[in-house]
């Protein structure tokens, strides 16, 4: 059985940091490009972020890019999101998503986690 | 970047009814790149439909995924108890990015 468990959100000021992570289990992870969704309250679902199987490409919304970083640690069957400079506009729900490809540049999504609460208010 | 928008926003309905979930793109979705979820308040989002018509595993025939082009259609027969729930879809013939609707609530 496929699980995605998100751990790492909380409450940031704005400017602040955070990574979150996603512990993978349940399939061979480096055989999959893995995602970062999220929804902010009241709104619909935005991609944020994705890494291909061998972490080796990444891709962001430009609305994230130069301030959030997803990268994987394969032996450990673990995705991250570093997020820094954060804004008020990123207070979202995080998702950690599969993909059902290898190569990450876009793909539906065939396994969700629950997610992970981010807010970002002083 | 494909826009996509559902419709309705809410649709109420009682169970044994079927409901008619519409999702319209901004322009063409390549190959019929397009999927269906479920979303159930403090539960992971679950895949229902994905290529606008193939059912992922375990889905029931109940749910069924019709369109191409700008105009897609989600159908669920025979509404369950548990069926009620937000439904959107997401497209991922031009990427990046994928993009995904506002949902519809499907509610009693």
């Amino acid at each position: 059985e496929v699980q995605l468990l998100e751990s790492g959100g909380g409450l940031v000021q704005p400017g602040g940091s955070l990574r979150l992570s996603c512990a993978a289990s349940g399939f061979t992870f480096n055989n999959y490009a893995m995602i970062w969704v999220r929804q902010a309250p009241g709104k619909g679902l935005e991609w944020v972020a994705s890494t291909s199987g061998n972490g080796v490409s990444t891709y962001y919304a430009d609305s994230v890019k130069g301030r959030f970083t997803i990268s994987r640690d394969n032996s450990k069957n673990t995705l991250y999101l570093q997020m820094t400079s954060l804004r008020a506009e990123d207070t979202a729900i995080y998702y950690c998503v599969k993909d059902p490809d290898f190569y990450g540049s876009g793909s539906y999504c065939d396994y969700w986690g629950q997610g992970t609460q981010v807010t970002v208010s002083s | 970047e494909i826009v996509l928008t559902q419709s309705p926003g809410t649709l109420s309905l009682s169970s044994g009814e079927t409901a008619t979930l519409s999702c319209r793109a901004s322009q063409s979705v390549p190959a019929r790149y397009l999927a269906w979820y479920q979303h159930k308040a403090g539960q992971a989002p679950r895949l229902l439909i994905y290529g606008a018509s193939r059912r992922a595993t375990g889905i029931p025939d109940r749910f069924s995924g019709s369109g191409s082009g700008t105009d897609f259609t989600l159908t669920i027969s025979r509404l369950e108890p548990e069926d009620f729930a937000v439904y959107f879809c997401q497209q991922y013939g031009n990427t990046p990015p994928i993009t995904f609707g506002g949902g519809t609530k499907v509610e009693i």
